[in-house]
C-alpha cells in the first residue's frame, strides 16, 4: 500500500524559480522525511519532520508539515541545474510503527 | 566511511536458481531495511529488521527471504526468482530512536531475471 503519495508527478523549472513538492499520506506517524534520488543512484536523505513540529528549514530547503490535513510540501528555493532529481517523502507505518512507506516521488526538472 | 554496501551491483539470472544480495553498514545501525524500486511506483519496502534476530515484513515480502545473524549484515535471499523480481533494489540502515530515522542507503542492486 502507498501511505505517501507525491504531487505532481512531474515539475519542469527555470533556474532561480522555486519548486515546491507536495505529499499526502493516510495514517498517523511519528515523522515525515524527504529523500532526493539522482537518476538510479540511492537515495540520500534531505530533512526530517516530526509529528509535533509544523515547518522546518535546512539552507535552500523548506518543510512544512500539516498533521491535520495529513499532507506536507518541500520547497527548494532558488533551484539550481544540480537540483534535477527525483523527490521522495516517506512516512513511518500506520500506528507509528517501523514500516517505512515510500510515496511514488515528483521528478525534478531545472533548466539552466 | 560510513556507508552502507551491496553487492552485487548488478546481476542476470534466470528462473529458479536461488540468490543472495548481500548488504553491509558499519554505522552500528539498529534498523535495516530491503526496498524494490520499480517505474511509477517508487520504493516499497520488503522487508525490515529491528536488531539481529528481529525481522518483519513491509508491504511485498512474497519471495524474499532475509536473515540479521549479525547487526552489520542484511541479505536478501530470492529461493526461486521470477521473471517479476526484475527490479532495482535498495539495502538502508537507520539509528532507531523511538522511531525511524535518517535512512542511509545502498547504491543499489539491478537485477534481471530471464
Amino acid at each position: 500500500s502507498q501511505q505517501g503519495e507525491e504531487d505532481p508527478q512531474a515539475l519542469s523549472i527555470q533556474e532561480g524559480e522555486n519548486a515546491t513538492m507536495n505529499c499526502s499520506y493516510k495514517t498517523s506517524i511519528n515523522n515525515l522525511q524527504w529523500y532526493r534520488q539522482n537518476s538510479g543512484r540511492g537515495l540520500v536523505h534531505l530533512i526530517l519532520i516530526r509529528s509535533n513540529e509544523r515547518e522546518k528549514h535546512s539552507g535552500r530547503l523548506r518543510v512544512t508539515l500539516d498533521t491535520s490535513k495529513k499532507s506536507s510540501s518541500l520547497l527548494i528555493t532558488a533551484s539550481r541545474a544540480a537540483d534535477t532529481a527525483s523527490y521522495f517523502c516517506a512516512t513511518d507505518g500506520p500506528l507509528g510503527g517501523f514500516k517505512t512507506i515510500f510515496g511514488a516521488g515528483t521528478r525534478l526538472f531545472v533548466k539552466a | 566511511e560510513a556507508q552502507v554496501t551491496q553487492n552485487p551491483r548488478y546481476l542476470i539470472t534466470v528462473t529458479g536458481k536461488k540468490l543472495t544480495v548481500t548488504c553491509s553498514q558499519n554505522m552500528n545501525h539498529e534498523y535495516m531495511s530491503w526496498y524494490r524500486q520499480d517505474p511509477g511506483l517508487g520504493l516499497r519496502q520488503i522487508y525490515y529488521s529491528m536488531n539481529v534476530e528481529v525481522t518483519d515484513k513491509g508491504d511485498v515480502p512474497e519471495g524474499y527471504k532475509v536473515s540479521r545473524k549479525e547487526k552489520r549484515n542484511f541479505p536478501l535471499i530470492l529461493e526461486s526468482p521470477s521473471p517479476n523480481q526484475t527490479s532495482l533494489y535498495f539495502c538502508a540502515s537507520s539509528l532507531i530512536q523511538g522511531a525511524v530515522n535518517e535512512q542511509f542507503f545502498g547504491p543499489g542492486t539491478r537485477l534481471t531475471v530471464l
